[in-house]
């Protein structure tokens, strides 16, 4: 069965404390790995894409890098504006819908 | 339009009633994804189109849960003999295609009383 584990559940960052999140996948063939921002009560914004082991992306203090297994998000000198839910999916060969994992809860403290 | 729009944003409905939750893609996306999703969880699928087809829909709880897209564009999820566990923030999203990413909605919040 398709699955996704994001960790850690909550993570709190001091400005400036770069840290990464991460997220484990057991799929059928992946298709695409997706990271999306959610802010309370706001439906989830996508990040990026990540397609293949050794991919990398990156937009602002965000990078994402994808392996065989896990993907992680890497926030380099966060700032407060950073805080918000942190959302990995994964896309398998056969389907086209997107499985989720529970997230990472990010509150970035100035 | 300029983003995925879905109405109404709150519903409380008494148990047992019937409800229809709408959907308006981005114009010109051909997917178009229905999620459920509980507070402090991710988004649980549920149903998906392509076009006016019916992809999948093995999320779907039950047989009181029911989708459509008539002419590819709009969708309903409708939710017959609502339960008190129906409770739950319904997103939607689409897609330019299968291949790409989703935008997801605002959502429609239900609550059955």
């Amino acid at each position: 069965e398709d699955q996704v584990t994001q960790s850690p559940e909550a993570l709190r960052l001091q400005e400036g404390e770069s840290s990464s999140l991460n997220c484990s996948y057991t799929v059928s063939g992946l298709r695409g790995l997706f990271w999306y921002r959610q802010d309370p009560g706001k439906g989830p914004e996508f990040l990026f894409t990540l397609y293949s082991a050794g991919e990398e992306k990156e937009k602002e203090r965000l990078k994402a890098t994808l392996t065989k297994k896990e993907s992680f998000l890497h926030i380099t000198a966060p700032k407060p504006e950073d805080s918000a839910t942190y959302l990995c999916a994964v896309q398998a060969r056969n389907t086209d819908k997107l499985i989720f994992g529970t997230g990472t809860r990010l509150q970035v403290f100035p | 339009g300029a983003g995925v729009s879905q109405s109404p944003r709150y519903k409380v409905t008494k148990r047992g009633q019937d409800v229809a939750l709408r959907c308006d893609p981005i114009s010109g996306h051909v997917s178009l994804y229905w999620y459920r999703q509980a507070l402090g969880q991710g988004p649980e699928f549920l149903t998906y189109f392509n076009y006016e087809a019916q992809q999948d829909k093995s999320g779907l709880p039950n047989d009181r849960f029911s989708a459509e897209r008539p002419e590819g564009s709009i969708s309903t999820l409708t939710i017959q003999r609502t339960e008190q566990r129906d409770s739950a923030m319904y997103r939607c999203a689409s897609s330019l295609d299968p291949n790409t990413e989703a935008f997801f909605g605002q959502g429609t919040r239900l609550t059955v009383v």
